[in-house]
């Protein structure tokens, strides 16, 4: 089954720890994406890669890092920096190129800060 | 900047009631609009889509017409199951944008038997 994977379902980190999303899709999609969601709030974008070694910034990239070596692969680091780390995460991918405008989404990663 | 209004929720309804949600937006280029659903626990699930005006986007019973006079894309269901119980969220891209989403701030939905 073609799909986004994303794991741990559930995350948890201590004060002053990295921790670091998995991101998986096997749709041969050149775009993907990471959002943040608040409770009872909308999708902000974090990153997003439209191909293999290149990525840029969303609207709320500070206390984040990722990278994008393998196409089906775009982990999500969340640094000590992120002050308000507690969220849930959600990875897209879309076909890219001019087609790129429906984006598919993952499970979501629950990450809470203990 | 683009930017997306729907109606705050919750929604409560009794099942086999009419759904209306409004979505409003606002954008530089000429989107493409998006409706999501979202269940307890879950990612967000294509619903229905419109990429130009006056395109109906329809799906599961949910229909949705995009409507450039009035800049919005609201979605309607005329009888909703206990099973339609979740978030709903619009979204519009924007080739202006860099196709990038820009996401409403969802509608949470409560369908009671």
């Amino acid at each position: 089954d073609g799909g986004i994977t994303q794991s741990p379902k559930y995350l948890f980190r201590k004060e002053g720890q990295n921790v670091t999303l998995s991101c998986e899709q096997n749709l041969n999609h050149d775009a993907m994406y990471w959002y943040r969601q608040d409770p009872g709030q909308g999708l902000r974008l974090i990153y997003y890669s439209q191909i293999v070694n290149d990525f840029q910034k969303g609207d709320i990239a500070e206390g984040y890092s990722v990278s994008r070596e393998k196409k089906e692969s775009f982990p999500l680091t969340v640094t000590s920096a992120q002050k308000n780390p507690t969220a849930f995460y959600l990875c897209a991918s879309s076909i890219g190129g001019t087609n790129q405008e429906t984006q598919y989404f993952g499970p979501g990663t629950r990450l809470l800060v203990l | 900047g683009n930017s997306v209004t729907q109606m705050e929720g919750p929604v409560t309804l009794s099942e086999e009631a009419f759904l209306t949600i409004n979505c409003t937006y606002t954008a530089t280029g000429y989107p493409s609009l998006f409706w999501y659903v979202q269940y307890p626990g879950e990612g967000l699930q294509l619903l229905l889509k419109a990429t130009k005006a006056d395109d109906k986007g329809s799906n599961k019973g949910f229909e949705a017409t995009y409507r450039k006079e009035t800049t919005s894309f609201h979605l309607e269901k005329g009888s909703v199951q206990v099973s339609d119980s979740a978030g709903y969220f619009c979204a519009l891209s924007d080739k202006a944008a860099g196709n990038k989403l820009t996401f409403g701030g969802g509608t949470r939905v409560l369908v009671k038997p």
